[in-house]
């Protein structure tokens, strides 16, 4: 079965706590992107990645890092710089310009 | 940069009746237009997408028409029913630096009530 999974489906951060949301995709898809969503706005671009081992900073990259070892993961890291982190959070991944996306990750702080 | 601008923020019709979601975007550039239907707590799910070299395209009660001179493009639902009810967002392309990325609007809370 062919997509893109994100554990947790939910996660609880304490004050000063890196955090790691996980995203995995098995579409072969060369791009992954990093997407922030509050309420009332759309979604916002944390960082994408265009190929193994590259990978740019979006809209609102402050407070996140990100890695690209392998093609089928693209792990987001919420820094305790990130103050605050309460969103719900979106992986998708692309083989040109349709994006797909994962079911999201509920960050919630402690 | 880029800006989307979606309306309206929410739509409640009867089931049976249309709805219209309308996009307006500003770079010139942009050629190709998503949209994604987000139910709640899950993920977006795209529904239907036009490139810039077509005006209208039409998938059972979808259709998105896109008007490149005035820069906007709408969503049309036809024959609503109630499982259509969740919030719908349109998107625009943007090329940074050769790679293309995608914009969203707001969002459309579409309500439909049996």
């Amino acid at each position: 079965d062919g997509g893109i999974t994100q554990s947790p489906k939910y996660l609880f951060r304490k004050e000063g706590q890196n955090v790691t949301l996980s995203c995995e995709q098995n579409l072969n898809h060369d791009a992954m992107y990093w997407y922030r969503q509050d309420p009332g706005q759309g979604l916002r671009l944390i960082y994408y990645s265009q190929i193994v081992n590259d990978f740019q900073k979006g809209d609102i990259a402050e407070g996140y890092s990100v890695s690209r070892e392998k093609k089928e993961s693209f792990p987001l890291t919420v820094t305790s710089a990130q103050k605050n982190p309460t969103a719900f959070y979106l992986c998708a991944s692309s083989s040109w310009e349709t994006q797909y996306f994962g079911p999201g990750t509920r960050l919630l702080v402690l | 940069g880029e800006n989307v601008e979606q309306h309206p923020s929410t739509l409640s019709v009867q089931e049976g009746d249309s709805a219209v979601i309308k996009c307006t975007y500003s770079d010139s550039a942009s050629n190709y237009f998503p949209w994604y239907k987000q139910e709640l707590g899950k993920g977006p799910q795209l529904i239907i997408d036009i490139r810039s070299n077509v005006g209208e395209k039409k998938d059972q009660r979808i259709a998105v028409t896109l008007n490149k001179t005035a820069k906007h493009f709408s969503l049309h639902i036809t024959e609503t029913q109630p499982e259509d009810s969740a919030v719908y967002f349109c998107a625009a392309s943007i090329r940074d630096t050769g790679f293309q990325k995608l914009v969203f609007g707001t969002g459309t809370r579409l309500l439909v009530s049996p």
